[in-house]
């Protein structure tokens, strides 16, 4: 079965940091670009960062909201996708979902997200 | 940026009404278009790709088209489990972005 699975979430203060891990089976991870998507509570979606895959140099690309301060990364032996948050604002509250991403036809795998709450 | 609106914002129906939503992008973007369905407390579903083809599994009643700037989403006849939120999303340049959704909900 074809699976991501999130975690790492929690309650930070602002400032802080946190890391998020996602954990991919059932299919070749290599093969594919990877993504982080983020939904704050009662809004709609925000892609957050991408990390292509080794044929594509791994290069990342972010969105400007997060750009210097978060930073998705890969581990391909060990079928994982990380994201790292530093410098958190109340504003980055939300749940943070790992997506497989085949570049122009879409994003077809989304676990079932991991909740950050950015709070003092 | 590309900026995509989507219409209407919330639209409410009934079993086996003919739905139709809009995403509009700011600029072109070929056919790169993807449309997801989204219900409470989960995460979104995959329902089409490049504007039109039909994700696997994924029910006939639905279909896509559109290219350029304009594009449609359609549930040929609405059925109970298609009660949600839909979102588009460019996927032709960075930052990759998403409509503002629309919510389909019971009349």
């Amino acid at each position: 079965e074809v699976q991501l699975v999130e975690s790492g979430g929690g309650l930070v203060q602002p400032g802080g940091s946190l890391s998020l891990s996602c954990a991919a089976s059932g299919f070749t991870f290599s093969d594919h670009h990877m993504d982080w998507v983020r939904q704050a509570p009662g809004k709609g979606l925000e892609w957050v960062g991408r990390s292509r895959k080794k044929a594509n140099g791994y290069n990342t690309e972010y969105a400007a909201s997060v750009k210097g301060r978060f930073t998705v990364s890969r581990d391909d032996s060990k079928n994982s996708l990380l994201l790292q948050m530093n410098s958190l604002k109340t504003e980055d509250t939300a749940v943070y979902y790992c997506v497989r991403d085949n570049d122009h036809y879409g994003m077809d795998v989304w676990g079932q997200g991991t909740t950050v709450t950015v709070s003092s | 940026d590309i900026q995509l609106t989507q219409s209407p914002s919330f639209l409410s129906a009934s079993v086996g009404d003919r739905v139709t939503i809009t995403c509009r992008a700011s600029q072109a973007i070929s056919s790169h278009l993807a449309w997801y369905q989204q219900k409470p407390g989960t995460a979104p579903k995959l329902l089409i790709y490049a504007a039109f083809t039909l994700q696997s599994g994924v029910p006939s009643r639905f279909s896509g088209s559109g290219s350029g700037t304009e594009f449609t989403l359609t549930i040929s006849s609405l059925q109970p489990e298609d009660f949600a939120t839909y979102y588009c999303q460019q996927l032709n340049s960075y930052p990759l972005t998403f409509g503002g959704g629309t919510k389909v909900e019971i009349k």
